[in-house]
């Protein structure tokens, strides 16, 4: 079985650009979760979907970051603007369901300029 | 303050010593995930443990939710057990709450 996969590995981005990341989860997930990673701040959770259903739409994050799930095997997160404080790894998991054991994907590196 | 408190923040080891990892919790953790960040980035699944323990291969990982706090060991380093180590707590909410990380390096 595939695991969770995400496109782009890498992305360069100028400042005030739109960036989409994507994600495939696991065959079968029914929850999707998308991370942010820096050295100061660790894992932050951005977004969690449930069945698509968005249950979390990352509070501090809503302003610029905007998750999308419109089937069960594919979600978005777009960053609009883009601000060089955003350069991080971002990072997709999927679950078999509510409290499961997450699966994470390789993630994306994100660096703006 | 944290709500997972992991400990030790950094660890070097001789390759085939043994070692234990721990997390301490501020909240009422069900569950407990450890992973390893490999030096490539990737974040690989070592246990997700209700209350009890489980062992493999050289893992062993305790979670004991009434005195709060997870352990993980490790037994006979190897090279390829470097990395660094997070574990995560599940809240009432079900969402992974987690650990600032133990930074592992295993010396030849």
């Amino acid at each position: 079985d595939a695991g969770v996969t995400q496109t782009p590995r890498h992305e360069v981005a100028e400042k005030g650009q739109t960036i989409i990341l994507k994600c495939e989860p696991v065959s079968g997930h029914n929850d999707l979760f998308w991370y942010r990673q820096t050295k100061i701040q660790g894992l932050e959770l951005l977004s969690y979907f449930r069945s698509k259903s968005l249950m979390e739409d990352g509070g501090a994050f809503k302003d610029r970051f905007k998750a999308e799930m419109l089937n069960s095997s594919f979600s978005t997160l777009k960053i609009q603007p883009t601000e060089p404080k955003d350069s991080a790894v971002y990072l997709c998991a999927s679950s078999f369901g509510t409290g499961a054991e997450q699966f994470f994907g390789p993630g994306t590196r994100l660096t703006v300029l | 303050g944290d709500k997972v408190k992991q400990s030790p923040s950094a660890l070097s080891l001789q390759e085939g010593t043994n070692s234990a990892l721990r997390c301490n919790f501020s909240i009422a953790a069900t569950t407990v995930q450890w992973f390893l960040q490999n030096p490539r980035g990737s974040l690989i699944n070592l246990f997700y443990l209700v209350p009890g323990t489980k062992e493999n291969g050289r893992l062993k990982s305790a979670f004991d939710s009434k005195e709060s706090y997870s352990t993980l060991h490790i037994r006979d380093a190897q090279l390829e057990d470097s990395g660094t180590y997070f574990c995560a707590a599940g809240d009432s909410n079900y969402q992974l709450i987690w650990g600032s990380g133990t930074k592992l390096i295993i010396k030849p």
